[in-house]
């Protein structure tokens, strides 16, 4: 079965400055996907970003950037420039592809702190 | 376009009890989802639909009932409500494409006391 670690259930980050929140994940798949998603405190799940397992290239929008090193089964994000509005829960999450259950396999996830 | 609807956003039952979680998206999804989020913790699948009719457990389905008659709804009921289903329950829906994004709702916060 697949599994989802986060090891930093929280950090934190001063305005304006860069920070890289880890994950790792264990499959024996060799396609998948996985995500970020970000949760404010009004609980909502937001989709930050997204990797699938066949490119190599890492995805990037805006000021999120992922580092995905396949063969080391690790995808941190990194957030760029800061902002008070990106304190939140972030949730890494794995999907295999295909198949007839879809569902998201989770971590822990980690609690962002912005200071300004 | 409301996305993912979930009512209602609170509930509180007392131990026994039972109700049935709303759960509508109007974005022609044929993927439906359950999930949990108890305290400190990821989200965990109850139950999922692949379609109207089709239906399966998950990861922790037990105490809990779905059905899905239409591709937009797929409520989930609580018979006999323990403390235990105390939890954040989110319904989220995605379609059959190479993304696999997953849209979620905003939600139901449930106590059980």
């Amino acid at each position: 079965a697949q599994t989802v670690t986060q090891s930093q259930p929280e950090m934190s980050v001063q305005e304006a400055e860069t920070v890289t929140l880890s994950c790792t994940y264990d499959t024996s798949e060799s396609d998948y996907y996985l995500f970020w998603y970000k949760q404010p405190p009004s609980r909502q799940m937001i989709l930050v970003i997204r990797q699938e397992a066949y490119k190599q290239q890492n995805a990037t929008e805006n000021r999120f950037s992922v580092n995905f090193q396949k063969a080391a089964k690790s995808f941190s994000l990194k957030i760029s420039d800061s902002q008070l509005g990106d304190a939140a829960m972030y949730f890494c999450a794995y999907r295999s592809p295909g198949g007839s259950q879809g569902n998201l396999i989770f971590g822990k996830g980690t609690k962002l702190s912005v200071k300004p | 376009n409301a996305g993912v609807t979930q009512t209602p956003k609170f509930r509180i039952l007392k131990i026994g009890q039972s109700m049935t979680l709303q759960c509508t998206q109007d974005m022609n999804h044929n993927y439906m989802y359950w999930y949990r989020q108890d305290p400190g913790m990821g989200l965990k699948l109850i139950y999922y639909s692949v379609g109207a009719g089709i239906t399966d457990k998950g990861e922790v389905p037990n105490g809990y009932n779905v059905s899905r008659s239409t591709t937009e709804d797929f409520p989930l009921r609580l018979e006999l409500a323990a403390p235990s289903q105390t939890s954040v329950y989110f319904c989220a829906s995605s379609y059959l494409g190479r993304s696999y994004e997953q849209y979620f709702g905003p939600g139901t916060r449930l106590t059980v006391t």
